[in-house]
């Protein structure tokens, strides 16, 4: 069955980095889309951007573009996301989620990494 | 930046029917904005409702359905039971990315 394990819980301080990973089994990797959303506390959910594994081609919502990198590691199937210069307003849970492109639609979603980001 | 737009929060009566909408602030949603519809419990990641407009995914009940009705994306529940409170998403499909509406959190009483 199709899963997506993300990595555990971070507390970072303002203007550090951090590096989310998102490990999938249950297919084949290089054949959907990744893509990443985030949700603050409280809050509703916010696309990030999207990676293709099979190329390693990325786009990212323009208000993340120098700040977010999305990689991908095709040989243990799991997919990054890093976000730099962190700020308080990045405390969130972030997920990754499986597109289908057939149906338009993130059929699978990783169980969520929460990043706090506190001096 | 065009935002999409939810009821903050609904409330249905067991038994009762609701619509949650999904409107553009400029502009009317159409199927070639492919809204779908997501379910999220506290602490859960969000699950597939609707996907493309009116397809509902595997294992979703049939009373939930979607359409487009007037100028929006529609989600409707015929028959809410308990387990239907939730918080609800939209989203839809801009050309360059996604953008998620605010989200309508669903109270059955």
């Amino acid at each position: 069955q199709v899963q997506l394990v993300q990595s555990g819980a971070e507390v970072k301080k303002p203007g550090a980095s951090v590096k989310v990973s998102c490990k999938a089994s249950g297919y084949t990797f290089t054949d959907y889309y990744m893509h990443w959303v985030r949700q603050a506390p409280g809050q509703g959910l916010e696309w990030m951007g999207w990676i293709n594994p099979n190329s390693g081609g990325t786009n990212y919502v323009q208000k993340f573009q120098g700040s977010v990198t999305m990689t991908r590691d095709t040989s243990i199937s799991t997919a990054y996301m890093e976000l730099r210069r962190l700020r308080s307003d990045d405390t969130a849970v972030y997920y990754c989620a499986r597109w289908i492109a057939a149906r338009r639609d993130f059929d699978y979603w990783g169980q969520g990494t929460l990043v706090t980001v506190s001096s | 930046q065009t935002v999409v737009t939810q009821e903050p929060s609904f409330s249905v009566s067991p038994g009762g029917t609701v619509t949650l909408t999904c409107g553009l602030s400029s502009g009317s949603v159409s199927t070639n904005y492919y809204p779908s519809w997501y379910q999220q419990t506290p602490g859960q990641a969000p699950r597939t409702l609707i996907y493309s407009t009116n397809s509902r995914s595997s294992g979703v009940p049939d009373r939930f359905s979607g359409s487009i009705l007037g100028n929006k994306a529609a989600l409707t529940i015929t028959g809410a039971q308990a387990d239907d409170e939730s918080d609800y998403y939209c989203v839809l499909y801009m050309g360059s990315g996604w953008v998620f509406g605010g989200g309508t959190k669903l109270t059955v009483l």
